[in-house]
């Protein structure tokens, strides 16, 4: 089973600040087949990128994903104040076996 | 619109079973693999199973093999899990999600997901 380790565990920063979330996986992740997404308190997760870098759609530019093997990184330019909640990626590489990691939070400073 | 309506959830004792269910509108069902995914109070995410369109492929996470079933009914547009043996670990969330296809698990759509309280 591929482990999935996220950080920082929670992420304070401003409005207006660049977010950097990292990803990182026990062993590669096939054909770079890396989720990230999105959730609020008290709604279902929201799909932000998929196979690494895509972005799903209607899902502004300012999230962008990158990485490949076994680091992967979501990155949210300037952040908006509906921006401020946490973040999980999922890897689907050793389908059917999918593994989420454990979430970073993002936060208002 | 796609829409995914969960249902079944409540609260049950310890070593009992109970099934929820998964109503799906809004697009081709038979089409498309179904997942469970689960979220205990205060923590993250956790896949719990998967099948495919056809039911051909299914799946299950170490932590419920030999104790859940999923399973579905194209001709229902339902996608169901039946769950034995429930244990206090089992409390969760239970969140039914829409894949993208063969080769494509990811999770596009999401219900809002139904509770389970494992508790005497």
């Amino acid at each position: 089973e591929i482990v999935l380790t996220q950080s920082p565990g929670t992420l304070s920063l401003s409005p207006g600040e660049r977010a950097t979330l990292s990803c990182r996986a026990s062993q590669s992740v096939s054909s770079n087949y890396l989720a990230w997404y999105q959730q609020k308190p008290g709604q279902a997760p929201r799909l932000l990128i998929y196979g690494a870098s895509s972005r799903a759609t209607g899902i502004p530019d300012r999230f962008s994903g990158s990485g490949s093997g076994t680091d992967f990184t979501l990155t949210i330019s300037r952040l908006e104040p509906e921006d401020f909640a946490v973040y999980y990626c999922q890897q689907y590489g050793s389908s059917p076996k999918l593994t989420f990691g454990g979430g970073t939070k993002v936060e208002i400073k | 619109e796609v829409q995914l309506v969960e249902s079944g959830g409540g609260l049950v004792q310890p070593g009992r079973s109970l099934r929820v269910s998964c109503a799906a509108s809004g697009f081709t069902f038979d089409d498309y693999g179904m997942h469970w995914v689960r979220q205990a109070p205060g923590k993250g995410l956790e896949w719990v199973s998967g099948i495919s369109w056809n039911s051909g492929s299914i799946g299950y996470a170490d932590s419920v093999k030999g104790r859940f079933t999923i399973s579905r009914d194209n001709a229902k547009n339902s996608l169901y899990l039946q769950m034995n043996s429930l244990r206090a670990e089992d409390t969760a969330l239970y969140y039914c999600a829409k894949d993208r296809g063969v080769g494509t698990t990811y999770f596009d759509y999401w219900g809002q997901g139904t509770l389970v309280t494992v508790s005497s």
